[in-house]
């Protein structure tokens, strides 16, 4: 079955350490998206990549970089959490050509105490 | 830039009530939209997509919407809502060659049994 996994899914760490979020999909997209998500405001693009060893900073300033070293696999690294840093982080893919959506996955829930 | 507006942030219908959830852009060009659904905790699925042709389209679960270029409006439609339709809604728009995309601020929906 296709789809696009996000792991983990919560995550409370403490400032200062160093995590990775990781985002896979079985679907072979080229195309791959992170978003931030504060509770209950709108999405933010925050990286994108247009395939392998592809990435673009997206409209919000992020702190976070990102790496494409797998057509499947698009991790996102913050070296050094602050509390600022605490959101929602949404990965995306979507197949190529102009016409096709964006499909999400669920989500990871960051807490930085 | 493109900017899209949900100038409703909360709206609350009964059950078998007709529902119209606003969208209005802001783009040059002709515009790829689009409307997700996000119930709590979950990522973003898609309902409905626009990129040319018949102005209304439809969607999954009883969705349609509505491009009017004059009015530079996508709105969501839904003839008889249902209570498991409670869930935040964002309009978004499309842009780029990596077709990142740009949200609303989205539009909480609460029914009422």
């Amino acid at each position: 079955e296709a789809d696009i996994y996000q792991t983990p899914r919560y995550l409370v760490i403490g400032t200062g350490k160093k995590i990775t979020l990781e985002c896979s999909q079985t679907m072979g997209h080229d195309k791959m998206y992170w978003y931030q998500q504060d509770p209950g405001m709108e999405l933010h693009l925050i990286h994108y990549s247009y395939g392998v060893n592809s990435t673009e900073k997206g409209d919000l300033s992020s702190e976070s970089t990102v790496s494409r070293i797998r057509t499947e696999h698009f991790p996102l690294t913050l070296e050094s959490a602050r509390p600022s840093h605490t959101s929602q982080y949404l990965c995306a893919s979507r197949a190529g050509g102009p016409h096709n959506e964006q499909f999400f996955g669920p989500g990871t829930r960051l807490t930085v105490l | 830039a493109q900017s899209v507006t949900q100038p409703d942030i909360h709206i609350t219908v009964s059950e078998g009530a007709s529902l119209e959830l606003r969208c209005n852009y802001s783009y040059g060009a002709t515009p790829y939209l689009f409307w997700y659904v996000q119930s709590p905790g979950q990522g973003l699925q898609l309902l409905l997509k626009y990129f040319s042709g018949d102005t209304l389209v439809q969607g999954i679960k009883g969705f349609e919407a509505e491009f009017k270029r004059s009015q530079s409006s996508f709105n969501l439609r839904k003839p008889s809502v249902h209570w498991s339709d409670a869930a935040e809604y964002f309009c978004a728009v499309g842009e780029g060659s990596a077709r990142q995309l740009t949200f609303g601020s989205g539009t909480q929906l609460t029914v009422l049994p």
